[in-house]
């Protein structure tokens, strides 16, 4: 079975760091192309960043650029999200979702989601 | 502030059918980029609904269609079930922001009278 698991949400303070990571099983984890998604509380999805197959591309919204680093770990089919300098409108449910292509394309849609983690950035 | 515009809520009667429009711009449904509509059921993970402007995956139901004309696209759910009340999503790629960027539309809520 295709499963995406992501862990290490939490609360942090304003500023603070925080690492996500998303386990991956049931498909080849290194031929896909990953992103995360956020969905702060009560509102719509938000693209954050993506990453390609083989980890050499990465891209990244403007409001998370700087800030976040995505990458992955083939040999341990994950995915990571690091999260330094965190604001309280950081605070969301962040998934991973994957890719249908090894490379990222304008025109990817995202087929497999996790359960998502919560991030709560307050002091 | 979301590039791609959906209406808030619909609601119908099961059985009924029910579309979703998802307004966009010359700079993303406009520009020929692909448009993928996902369904969140309450406390879930959203899921891959229809993927490529009018494709669906396998095991989604054919009631399940969506199109795209112009500068926007639509999901149209035919012979509503209660099980389909959810939040939709549509997305897709906007070039007129600086770098790379996966957007998605504002969220439509589906209510099943």
């Amino acid at each position: 079975e295709v499963q995406l698991l992501e862990s290490g949400g939490g609360l942090v303070q304003p500023g603070g760091s925080l690492r996500l990571s998303c386990a991956a099983s049931g498909f080849t984890f290194s031929s896909y192309a990953m992103s995360w998604v956020r969905q702060a509380p009560g509102k719509g999805l938000e693209w954050v960043s993506a990453i390609s197959g083989s980890g050499g591309s990465t891209y990244y919204a403007d409001s998370v650029k700087g800030r976040f680093t995505i990458s992955r770990d083939n040999s341990k089919n994950t995915l990571y999200l690091q999260m330094n300098s965190l604001r309280a409108e950081d605070t969301a449910v962040y998934y991973c979702a994957k890719g249908v292509t090894v490379v990222v394309t304008a025109n990817d849609a995202f087929d497999i989601w996790g359960q998502g983690t919560m991030v709560t950035v307050s002091s | 502030q979301s590039v791609l515009t959906q209406p808030p809520s619909v609601s119908e009667a099961p059985g009924q059918r029910v579309t979703i429009s998802c307004t966009g711009s010359s700079s993303n449904i406009g520009a020929g980029y692909d448009v993928h509509w996902y369904q969140q059921l309450p406390g879930t993970a959203p899921k891959l609904l229809i993927y490529g402007n009018s494709n669906r995956p396998s095991g989604v139901p054919d009631r399940f269609s969506g199109s795209k004309s112009g500068t926007s696209a639509s999901l149209a759910i035919t012979g509503l079930q209660a099980e389909d009340e959810a939040d939709y999503y549509c997305q897709s790629y906007d070039s007129s922001l600086s770098g790379h960027n996966y957007v998605f539309g504002t969220g439509t809520k589906v209510t099943v009278l």
